[in-house]
């Protein structure tokens, strides 16, 4: 069965980087793309791009190109999403998600999310 | 303001019919783009509930369906349970920003 299992919560001063990663498996991890959402406390879904795992392209919402970086590492099934230039607002549970099909926005399944909380 | 409109909340005694609209505009619902609807209980990653604008996903009650027309979406969900009381949030994808976008959520209540 497909799993996503993302890295531990994490608490970082405002101006720093955090880096979470997304551990497959129960498929072919590149024969998927992987996108990562974000909810802030009380909030929304908000979406944050994309990584193609089997060639490396990327898709990135203007919102937060410049800051974010998706790679991943095909040998061990795992995607990261790097986040720069940390700020209180970016405290928030960040998600991987994957589609049901190839390159698709239906996202059948998610890890289990990833706290990052911003503070000085 | 997220991309696509949903109202914050909804509320229906057991047993009743609600609906969930949402909408969008040109370049997403009205491009031609599927419409996706999840549902988050407290403390939990949200849940594929409807993709393709009216597909459910195995596992997901008939009680839930979905529909679109023009720039618009609706998630009707019948004989409402106690266990239905969770955020609905759809999701399309949009030409313009080039991305995914999501509704800003809608609390169901079930009285």
């Amino acid at each position: 069965q497909v799993q996503l299992v993302q890295s531990g919560a994490e608490v970082k001063k405002p101006g720093a980087s955090v880096k979470v990663s997304c551990k497959a498996s129960g498929y072919t991890f590149t024969g998927y793309y992987m996108h990562w959402v974000r909810q802030a406390p009380g909030q929304g879904l908000e979406w944050m791009g994309w990584i193609n795992p089997n060639s490396g392209g990327t898709n990135y919402a203007q919102k937060f190109q410049g800051r974010v970086t998706m790679t991943r590492d095909t040998s061990i099934s795992t995607a990261y999403m790097e986040l720069s230039r940390l700020r209180s607002d970016d405290t928030a549970v960040y998600y991987c998600a994957r589609a049901r099909n190839r390159d698709g926005y239906n996202y059948g399944y998610w890890g289990q999310g990833t706290l990052v909380t911003v503070s000085s | 303001q997220s991309v696509l409109t949903q109202p914050p909340s909804v509320s229906g005694a057991p047993g009743q019919r609600v609906t969930i609209s949402c909408t969008g505009s040109s370049s997403n619902i009205g491009a031609g783009y599927d419409v996706h609807w999840y549902q988050q209980l407290p403390g939990t990653a949200p849940k594929l509930l409807i993709y393709g604008n009216s597909n459910r996903p195995s596992g997901v009650p008939d009680r839930f369906s979905g529909s679109k027309s023009g720039t618009s979406a609706s998630l009707a969900i019948t004989g409402l349970q106690a266990e239905d009381e969770a955020d609905y949030y759809c999701q399309s994808y949009d030409s313009s920003l080039r991305g995914g976008v999501f509704g800003g959520g809608t609390k169901l209540t079930v009285l």
